[in-house]
């Protein structure tokens, strides 16, 4: 299957820094990206949905000036956590597609802030 | 996107089949049953997908039912590596499409 990369793996920051997380399409071009999010021991909660070129599509709940997404190439998107705060302590998880396609998951990034 | 429902938990013996159910009684005629699984602080991994004849790949099997509302992952023998939580997921491949995970089956794999 298709590979999805992400950098860093885990970050450890302080509270009211900003911290970026990319994902890669290692060996396809995905038109669409998809940003998780996911708390010990509860399932992943979609945060938003980008398409290349375009503005990211944010579910109900989701702060969009607090998570930046940015999908500026069809192999990379970054999520900016901005200004965060212990309780954005979570694993982050991103995902990428192809139209017609199988979504394929990355590695996840664990975001701790102190 | 049709919504699953599966079983909150399942074990296994170590070396036999593990068959996980899912229901899906609302799946639409585009819909696609898609299976991840989800081993402890890593992301999903893609397991297999189907529309409406049973799929087979190196991993697992996957069958689905004539009238298309449940399905069934076979795990044909169980290792402990697979321990996981195992979603089971109703998708179309609109663009406006996305993937909404639900509380999964966790599958043990007892020695």
């Amino acid at each position: 299957g298709a590979v999805v990369s992400q950098h860093p793996s885990w970050v450890i920051c302080k509270s009211g820094t900003s911290v970026k997380i990319e994902c890669r399409s290692l060996d396809f071009q995905a038109t669409t990206m998809f940003w998780y999010r996911q708390f010990p021991k509860q399932s992943l909660m979609l945060m938003a949905t980008s398409n290349e070129g375009s503005k990211a599509t944010y579910e109900q709940g989701v702060e969009k000036d607090k998570f930046l997404i940015n999908h500026a190439s069809l192999t990379l998107s970054t999520l900016t956590v901005t200004s965060a705060h212990p309780e954005d302590s979570s694993f982050y998880i991103c995902s990428a597609r192809v139209p017609q396609e199988t979504q394929y998951f990355g590695p996840g990034t664990r975001l701790l802030v102190l | 996107d049709a919504k699953t429902t599966q079983p909150p938990s399942m074990d296994c013996a170590e070396g036999r089949a593990a068959n996980l159910p899912c229901n899906h009684s609302t799946i639409s005629g585009n819909e696609y049953v898609y299976w991840y699984r989800q081993i402890h602080s890593q992301g999903p991994q893609y397991i297999i997908h189907g529309l409406k004849n049973n799929e087979t790949n190196e991993m697992a099997s996957l069958i689905i039912t004539e009238d298309r509302k449940s399905s069934t992952l076979i795990l044909p023998h169980a290792t402990l590596r697979d321990t996981a939580v195992y979603y089971c997921i109703v998708r179309s491949y609109s663009s406006a499409s996305k993937i909404i995970f639900g509380s999964g089956t966790r599958l043990s794999i007892r020695p």
